[in-house]
């Protein structure tokens, strides 16, 4: 069974930068798993924020990038703010209409 | 405006069924794949079902297969979950999505419903 792991909770302060990361529980994390992470504030539906490993949805802003760093995908938000405050979720797509979520990290803006 | 708009959640005991929809609109429905995610409360996110534009290919999460049936009707923009057998551990919001898919390219989910709360309890 595969699972996909992040960092259950990140901290950050307001204008700082933090990088959140998404693993194979076995095996590394590459392009071909065509990372995708998505935002969720309580009681919302998730808001897709990137995928394909690097690239921005429409509308979300260029203080999220997406990249591979080492063997995991990883999201990094510049300038964090207030907003940021959210859960977020990684996605890997193994194939045939199958994706595998993270467990999501809780990210405290303060 | 790309919209998708969960209904039919609800509360149902252990053993029943419900069906959950999900009417599109502002875009082209029939041309696009679409996938069931469901959030336990205080859990995250998981991938319960696939179906392809066309019906064609339809596939379930190992903690569902036998019991969830997706299904869709393109000429009337809407998507469906028939769940049978319902559980406690079925107890979760769904939310239907749009897939995005592109062979080599990308594959994400793009367009999110708001969600339908179903609980499974006595």
């Amino acid at each position: 069974q595969t699972v996909v792991t992040q960092e259950p909770s990140f901290s950050v302060s307001p204008g700082g930068t933090v990088t959140l990361t998404c693993g194979l529980s076995s095996g590394s994390v590459s392009t071909y798993y065509y990372p995708s992470w998505y935002q969720q504030t309580p009681g919302q539906a998730p808001r897709t924020l990137i995928y394909s490993t690097g690239t921005r949805s429409s509308g979300v802003p260029d203080r999220y990038s997406g990249s591979i760093l080492g063997n995991r995908a990883a999201l990094t938000i510049t300038g964090a703010q207030a907003d940021d405050e959210s859960d977020y979720y990684c996605a890997l797509y193994m194939g045939s209409g199958i994706w595998v979520f993270g467990g999501g990290t809780k990210l405290t803006v303060l | 405006e790309v919209q998708l708009v969960g209904s039919g959640g609800g509360l149902v005991q252990p053993g029943g069924s419900l069906r959950l929809s999900c009417a599109a609109s502002g875009f082209d429905f029939r041309t696009y794949d679409m996938i069931w995610v469901r959030q336990a409360p205080g859990k995250g996110l998981e991938w319960v079902s696939y179906i392809s534009s066309s019906s064609g290919t339809k596939l379930y999460g190992d903690s569902v297969k036998g019991r969830f049936t997706t299904s869709r009707d393109n000429a009337k923009n809407s998507l469906f979950v028939q769940m049978n057998s319902l559980r406690a551990d079925d107890t979760a919001v769904y939310y239907c999505a749009r897939v995005r898919a592109a062979a080599g390219t990308y594959y994400y989910m793009d367009v999110w419903g708001k969600g339908s709360a179903v609980t499974v309890s006595s």
